[in-house]
């Protein structure tokens, strides 16, 4: 299957500070690419939709202004967690379509963050 | 709104058991729907896509189902391993308005015992 990069795959960081989290996809080039949280033992949560040359679409709910999110190029997307706190913590985890709106999704192998 | 739900939600079952994992789903205009499975920590990985048009797929021991009609799919699992032991998700892309979003059920977390 394709292949979808996703760095750092953790990351520990003081409260406040800012934290970026790429997503590539190596083998093929994404329009669209989506991120996601996901809490222990939960099901993922969409947070935004990205697509390559323009803004994104957040979720209901979700910070844009907290959660920056830039597709600058058709294989790399990148998730900037602003002024990071505790609440922040999570597992984010990126995949990548192929193929458009009928083409498979796939996924980086996501990352840890914890905010102390 | 689209809906999907994974029944059971866990499975525990000896090691060389067939098994069958069910996903449903409210809204039938799919795109398609998609198979992972996810280990502790980790991301997922892509098992079987099945498009709208498409009745089955089949990988090795997997093979999948669906029933676009009746908003259902099935994940069968022959001759299982201790190493499939994992969450396994099943997600539809699609639905009325045309949403390229995934969306995803609960999941169902398998344990074969050896």
């Amino acid at each position: 299957g394709a292949v979808v990069s996703q760095h750092p795959s953790w990351v520990i960081c003081k409260s406040g500070t800012s934290v970026k989290i790429e997503c590539r996809s190596l083998d093929f080039q994404a329009t669209t690419m989506f991120w996601y949280r996901q809490f222990p033992k939960q099901s993922l949560m969409l947070m935004a939709t990205s697509n390559e040359g323009s803004k994104a679409t957040y979720e209901q709910g979700v910070e844009k202004d907290k959660f920056l999110i830039n597709h600058a190029s058709l294989t790399l997307s990148t998730l900037t967690v602003t002024s990071a706190h505790p609440e922040d913590s999570s597992f984010y985890i990126c995949s990548a379509s192929r193929g458009g709106l009928g083409g498979e999704l796939f996924f980086g192998e996501g990352s840890r963050l914890t905010v102390l | 709104k689209q809906e999907v739900t994974q029944i059971p939600a866990a499975l525990s079952v000896p090691e060389g058991e067939n098994l069958v994992l069910n996903c449903s789903f409210t809204d039938s205009a799919i795109y398609n729907l998609q198979w992972f499975r996810q280990d502790p920590g980790k991301g997922l990985t892509s098992l079987l896509l099945i498009q709208s048009s498409q009745r089955e797929q089949t990988s090795g021991r997997l093979n999948a189902s669906l029933d676009k009609s009746s908003g259902r799919s099935t994940l069968y699992i022959a001759a299982s391993q201790p190493g499939d032991s994992a969450t396994y998700l099943c997600a539809v892309r699609g639905g009325r308005g045309g949403s390229e979003k995934l969306v995803f059920g609960k999941g169902t977390k398998l344990t074969v015992n050896p």
